[in-house]
């Protein structure tokens, strides 16, 4: 059972327009959300992350929204530059050091 | 460059071997994580050691094993392996343990079982 969805395998997005990925969880234990951007042959690297105490925490140009209610949590990315064209995973951490990660949305910017 | 390192890059080996997988973490860094990520699939989290000890254990077979060493490299063992065990492993690191910080991941190990 995927306790970590991110339903959108793939996401184009005009340069300069927002970018919103998405992710839904099932398990409301989870206290912890990050996103991860990762890039071909590499490996995936750290890009912001959320308690889940706060609905949102912002950095640049990466913010994320967390709806505990919901069970949705959403990085929404602007401007969006050809740079950020990536594969971006969403995670969440249980109460130990167990981290469960979705199976990515590949995001294309288009110049 | 995450300061992680992963050898070898590539593997390619037949059903029923063993094969062994090693990790470094960033200068400084007390835990390691391994990962495994299946065509299509999000990263699955196989076992955590931290300081030499092993702290925390997800989806992992029988059939892997892991270790931390004195010198906090980390080595997955992975024996009679299958077609199924074709995948990438990712090794990463974090200072501590608490869970709550960064993790640093290396460029991973790409393994495919003919």
């Amino acid at each position: 059972d995927q306790q970590v969805k991110q339903n959108s395998p793939s996401l184009s997005v005009q340069e300069g327009r927002i970018s919103i990925l998405n992710c839904d969880y099932t398990n409301s234990m989870f206290d912890y959300f990050l996103w991860y951007k990762k890039y071909p042959a590499e490996g995936p690297t750290f890009l912001i992350s959320i308690s889940s105490i706060k609905d949102k925490n912002e950095d640049g140009r990466f913010t994320v929204f967390l709806n505990k209610s919901a069970k949705h949590l959403s990085l929404h990315i602007v401007p969006s530059q050809p740079g950020d064209s990536a594969v971006y995973f969403c995670a969440a951490k249980t109460g130990t050091y167990k981290y469960i990660f979705g199976t990515g949305t590949r995001l294309k910017v288009l110049a | 460059d995450s300061g992680v390192t992963q050898t070898p890059k590539h593997l390619i080996t037949a059903t029923g071997q063993r094969v062994t997988l090693r990790c470094s973490p960033r200068s400084g860094d007390l835990s390691v994580y391994w990962y495994q990520q299946s065509l299509d699939q999000g990263l699955q989290f196989l076992i955590q050691y931290y300081n030499g000890e092993e702290r925390a254990k997800g989806n992992i077979l029988e059939r892997f094993s892991a270790q931390q060493f004195p010198d906090l490299h980390s080595e997955l063992n992975l024996s009679s392996l299958e077609l199924g065990d074709s995948a990438l492993y990712f090794c990463a690191s974090s200072v501590q343990s608490t869970g709550w910080e960064t993790q640093y991941f290396g460029p991973g190990t790409r393994l495919l079982v003919l």
